[in-house]
């Protein structure tokens, strides 16, 4: 199975900061990664898909790029509805995998 | 409005069984892959099981294989996921989740219901 180890595990920021959410594919995945956004008690959300592709109806402020087998998660000016957890996951091969996620405060 | 409802949750004793749904609405759901997802509480996802849109192909983790079996009914808008043997390692919010893909066989979650609940315990 191909791990995807997402870095930080946690991060505290501000409204306003720009945030950096780090995946790491354990092999080469090409461009086969998604993102997530999951806020508490609620359903995940596509952000990104195909590394860099926003989903319909996401606002601008995100973005993904890929390097080889790492993936980033930018969100340029943090707002208040930006606050929860992160997922990464590969559909490049089964068995889809996630990232461990990336749980994201206000400071 | 797009639309997935799971329901069939409950507390189930290790050993025991349970029949979980998911119904759709709100789009043409014969023409999509199904998944069911899982979360363990405070714990990150984990994807159990697939079905392709007329059940030619499925697919499951490995830590299900065996106990688990996803299927559908295209005529009732219903994907379904039987649950046997259930340990207390599947207690989990087991999501079901509409498949778009992309470049193929690339699966990618667009819509997601709201989970139901499955504890299992003694």
């Amino acid at each position: 199975d191909i791990r995807m180890t997402q870095s930080p595990s946690s991060l505290s920021a501000s409204v306003g900061d720009r945030v950096t959410i780090t995946c790491r594919a354990s092999q080469s995945i090409s461009t086969y990664l998604n993102w997530y956004q999951q806020k508490p008690g609620k359903a995940p959300k596509l952000l990104i898909y195909a590394a860099s592709n926003l989903q319909s109806g996401v606002p601008s402020r995100f973005s993904g790029s890929a390097s080889g087998t790492d993936f980033t998660l930018t969100i340029s000016s943090l707002q208040p509805e930006d606050f929860a957890t992160y997922y990464c996951q590969q559909s490049y091969s089964k068995p889809v995998t996630f990232g461990q996620g990336t749980r994201l405060d206000i400071k | 409005d797009v639309q997935l409802v799971e329901s069939g949750g409950g507390l189930v004793k290790p050993e025991g069984s349970l029949r979980l749904s998911c119904e759709a609405s709100g789009f043409t759901f014969r023409s999509y892959t199904m998944h069911w997802v899982r979360q363990a509480p405070g714990k990150g996802l984990e994807w159990v099981s697939s079905i392709s849109s007329i059940s030619t192909y499925i697919y499951y983790a490995d830590a299900v294989k065996g106990r688990f079996t996803i299927s559908r009914d295209n005529a009732k808008n219903s994907l379904f996921l039987q649950m046997n043997s259930l340990r207390a390692e599947d207690t989990a919010l087991y999501y079901c989740a509409r498949d778009i893909g992309y470049g193929g066989d690339s699966p990618l979650f667009d819509i997601w219901g709201q989970g139901t609940m499955v504890t299992v315990s003694s």
